[in-house]
């Protein structure tokens, strides 16, 4: 069974403390792994797409990477407005339109 | 500006009763999406549709319905046999039913049964 597991489910850092975020997940052949932020009461909003082992891809001071079993989102130097929850989703060529999420992790960064 | 616009933002229910959120995209995607949220759990789909007048049961179909009379529109009615309706309700589009694509959110609805 395709399976997503995000991990913490929350962390509370200091403002400029950097860490990193898991997804492990469990598919039959990787058709995509996605990030999303949410902000409390709103729809989530892209981040970053990743199709294959060792991609990885940067936004200001997030940057996801991806191997054959995990994707990471690495936060450098934290600020209090990227306190959101992230998600983590994946698709796979088995069943493509099936998004499959995991249920979060909600970062907190204090000033 | 593009995007999907859900309606209404907040919604009270009484029981027995059947209640409808909207959801319109002017995006041009083909494929629509919908999603229940609840605390601590991730997004579960409840139905999808690929195409008009096509559609498909997601995860959690049972007590809802759907129609896609309109590529733009893709309303979702929670019904009367829906046992725990109170949850954040997200729509989403995306270019095509693939999996490749990126999902495109609405702001999403919160429904309260009374």
């Amino acid at each position: 069974e395709d399976q997503v597991t995000q991990s913490p489910e929350a962390l509370r850092l200091q403002e400029g403390e950097s860490s990193s975020l898991n997804c492990s997940y469990t598919v039959s052949g990787l058709r995509g792994l996605f990030w999303y932020r949410q902000d409390p009461g709103k729809g989530p909003e892209f981040l970053f797409t990743l199709y294959s082992a060792g991609e990885e891809k940067e936004k200001e001071r997030l940057k996801a990477t991806l191997t054959k079993k995990e994707s990471f989102l690495h936060i450098t130097a934290p600020k209090p407005e990227d306190s959101a929850t992230y998600l983590c989703a994946v698709t796979s060529y088995s069943s493509a339109s099936k998004i499959i999420f995991g249920s979060g992790t909600r970062l907190s960064i204090r000033p | 500006d593009g995007g999907i616009t859900q309606s209404p933002k907040y919604l009270f229910r009484k029981e027995g009763q059947n209640v409808t959120l909207s959801c319109e995209q002017n995006l041009n995607h083909d494929a629509m999406y919908w999603y229940r949220q609840d605390p601590g759990q991730g997004l579960r789909l409840i139905y999808y549709s690929q195409i008009v007048n096509d559609f498909q049961k997601g995860d959690i179909a049972e007590g809802y319905s759907v129609s896609r009379e309109k590529k733009e529109s893709f309303p979702l009615t929670v019904t009367s046999a829906q046992k725990n309706p109170t949850a954040f309700y997200l729509c989403a589009s995306s270019i095509d039913g693939s999996g490749a694509n990126v999902l495109t959110f609405g702001a999403g609805s919160r429904l309260t049964v009374l």
